[in-house]
């Protein structure tokens, strides 16, 4: 069965620094695979996705993502954490054929302190 | 271009009345798929449509709840004799294609059900 784990609930960092948020998948084959970013009373926005190809993929805001599949992982980064950035992070994965839906982990909710 | 519009924003109903909340997608999308989120929890698939059929309700309740996506007109998920269980966000997204394209969500309907 498809699941998504994101295993840190809440993560608290401080303006300026980097951040790496969590993402375990568990797939019967290579999905796509997805990071999400939802703002208080917001609907979800992309922010980037993984495909094919270069498994270091680079998003909008400064995000990137790096999928390792030895690892059934696709862990956010981002080297330098803005107070905007306060949000919760959604991993998502998909199929590559059939059914379209996605199956999402339960979030990460980033707090930024100044 | 307008992106995926949901309405009502927020939708308070009491129990054993009809909740109706409308997904128009974005122009040019023809796949519509809709999504719960419960309180401090991911988002859960529940029903996935094209114009006038419904492709896979897999994850959809099997009693009162019911969607449709028209020929013309919005999507509509409905759902009858509402429960204090259903007071959640109910996302819709659309994508112009089939699976791995990005899914680009609306805003959400809160429903609350007193």
């Amino acid at each position: 069965a498809q699941s998504v784990t994101q295993p840190d609930i809440h993560i608290t960092v401080s303006e300026g620094a980097s951040l790496e948020l969590r993402c375990n998948y568990s797939y019967g084959a290579t999905p796509y695979l997805f990071w999400y970013v939802q703002s208080p009373g917001q609907g979800l926005q992309l922010l980037l996705k993984y495909f094919s190809g270069d498994t270091l993929v680079q998003g909008i805001k400064g995000f990137e993502a790096e999928f390792k599949r030895s690892q059934s992982s696709f862990n956010l980064r981002k080297p330098s954490v803005h107070w905007s950035d306060a949000a919760e992070y959604f991993c998502a994965v998909g199929a590559r054929t059939g059914a379209n839906n996605l199956f999402f982990g339960t979030g990460t909710r980033l707090t930024v302190i100044p | 271009n307008a992106g995926v519009m949901q309405n009502p924003r927020h939708l308070v109903r009491r129990r054993g009345q009809e909740a109706r909340l409308r997904c128009s997608p974005m122009k040019g999308h023809s796949h519509v798929y809709w999504y719960r989120q419960l309180p401090e929890e991911g988002l859960k698939f529940m029903v996935y449509l094209q114009k006038e059929n419904i492709i896979d309700e897999s994850g959809m309740p099997k009693e009162r709840f019911s969607a449709e996506f028209p020929k013309e007109g919005p999507s509509i998920l409905r759902i009858q004799q509402v429960v204090r269980g259903d007071s959640a966000a109910y996302f819709c997204a659309s994508s112009p294609l089939l699976a791995g394209d990005e899914q680009f969500f609306g805003p959400g309907t809160r429903l609350t059900v007193l």
